[in-house]
């Protein structure tokens, strides 16, 4: 079975604070994902990695970088957080376009809480 | 970020019956995925087509990707207590982009026992 793994089910942060969200996928995928998802608004694609080291800005890419290091991690960073950041947080992971199979697998969130 | 029109929204049922959603979008999709999301946990894969047309099922699960590619259905035949949750549609490549998944507003199942 496809495991994506999201390093914390909750996490609660003072503003202003950095903050780590690690994600782990062991199906060797090409391609990795971060969203955040809030009531009413749906799955919004913050950033987007296709390879090490690759990146690619997706909706709403403001106030968060990434960091890909090694294939089967993804690391989604919040610089400073604010309150307005408090949400879930999904990791996905993915086969690489153009294959046979482009199916997307979910880690089981992080519910961050920026006080 | 585009969305993709999913409906019905919310639904209420009785255990036991038929269930139906679906998700409309403008535009044309080479992969057509269904999830579920049970409160605070993230979404699971139930679905995945890949094909104009393509018919496929799930247990008591059946997904349609819509001869036009820009429509996918799921139905879920005698539901039970534990269908209770979110499900999303999400549409990928054709002209979305290679990589990008576009994923529907989703369905709130509620099941009545």
């Amino acid at each position: 079975d496809v495991k994506v793994t999201q390093s914390s089910r909750y996490l609660v942060k003072r503003t202003g604070e950095k903050v780590f969200l690690e994600c782990v996928q062991d199906m060797d995928h090409e391609n990795m994902f971060w969203y955040r998802q809030d009531p009413g608004l749906g799955l919004r694609l913050i950033y987007f990695s296709y390879d090490v080291k690759m990146k690619e800005k997706g909706d709403i890419p403001e106030g968060y970088s990434v960091s890909r290091e090694k294939k089967e991690r993804f690391s989604l960073i919040l610089e400073s957080a604010s309150t307005n950041q408090t949400s879930m947080y999904l990791c996905a992971s993915s086969p690489p376009g153009g294959g046979s199979s482009t199916e997307a697998f979910f880690g089981q969130g992080t519910r961050l809480t920026v006080v | 970020g585009q969305q993709l029109n999913q409906s019905p929204q919310s639904m209420f049922i009785q255990e036991g019956e038929d269930v139906s959603m679906n998700c409309t979008s403008s535009s044309i999709f080479n992969t057509w995925l269904w999830y579920k999301q049970d409160p605070g946990e993230g979404p699971v894969l139930l679905i995945a087509l890949y094909k104009a047309g393509e018919l496929t099922s799930n247990g008591r699960l059946t997904a349609q990707f819509g001869i036009t590619r820009k429509d996918s259905f799921l139905n879920i035949s005698a539901s039970i207590p534990s269908d209770v949750g979110i499900y999303f549609c999400a549409g990928q490549g054709g002209t979305s982009g290679t990589y990008k998944y576009i994923f529907g507003t989703g369905t709130r199942l509620k099941v009545l026992a």
